[in-house]
């Protein structure tokens, strides 16, 4: 099974619409992080969280919410989505002790389309 | 705030040449990292540098970290087909524990 798994993988919708991407992990991993991919861009930090209670804006947070569910579980919310919000969103975790505990291992990804 | 800023933004190699993309951070880092992402993957960590003036090999790749810490670059001898993909770089400043990512630079290696 994939260490770090995010729900849905394809999603499209339409502006305005409130839309939810999961992330779960099994790394048993402290932090987690939700980036955005956008050609020429490369990846953007939108938010990420130390732990259940630690939640921290990135560089690019501004129309989007994160929710820290459990250690395992990590939101990322569209209130209203735009069609600028168009991208891969891409969720990552990294450990905080033990050998390479600096690696950000990423989940597969969420190509998401507003219409 | 932190900029990294990554050149080329592409290259097409014929198979058997060798690749450099180069990072440049506008402030300095505490430590450095590069990462792959296959078409149509994720991004997967190559390696983490966090010494002034650092070089590390990984069998075709030399990744160095400058002296300053505020760039770095990732070399790829005789590349092969298997090497296409995007190279991110990801700095992370002294007292943050963040890392900002490169734009990229896409491989294409010609057989």
């Amino acid at each position: 099974d994939a260490d770090v798994t995010q729900t849905p993988r394809n999603r499209i919708t339409k502006t305005g619409k409130r839309i939810m991407l999961e992330c779960s992990q099994t790394k048993g991993h402290d932090r987690m992080y939700w980036y955005r991919q956008d050609p020429g861009l490369g990846l953007r930090l939108i938010y990420y969280s130390f732990d259940v209670k630690d939640i921290n804006k990135g560089e690019i947070s501004d129309g989007y919410s994160v929710s820290r569910q459990a250690q395992a579980k990590f939101s990322l919310s569209l209130e209203s989505a735009i069609p600028n919000q168009t991208a891969l969103y891409f969720c990552a975790t990294r450990g905080t002790s033990g050998a390479g505990y600096n690696e950000q291992f990423f989940g597969p990804g969420t190509r998401l389309t507003v219409l | 705030g932190q900029q990294v800023m990554q050149i080329p933004q592409y290259q097409h190699v014929q198979e058997g040449e060798d690749f450099t993309t180069y990072c440049n951070s506008s402030t300095t880092l505490s430590n450095i990292q590069w990462y792959k992402q296959r078409p149509g993957g994720h991004p997967v960590f190559l390696i983490q540098l966090v010494k002034s003036g650092e070089v590390k090999k990984q069998k075709r790749l030399t990744f160095q970290f400058g002296e300053a810490k505020k760039n770095s670059s990732l070399h790829i001898t005789a590349t092969q087909t298997t090497d296409v993909g995007t190279y991110f770089c990801a700095g992370q400043s002294s007292g943050t524990y963040k890392y900002i990512f490169g734009t990229g630079t896409r491989l294409k290696v010609l057989a």
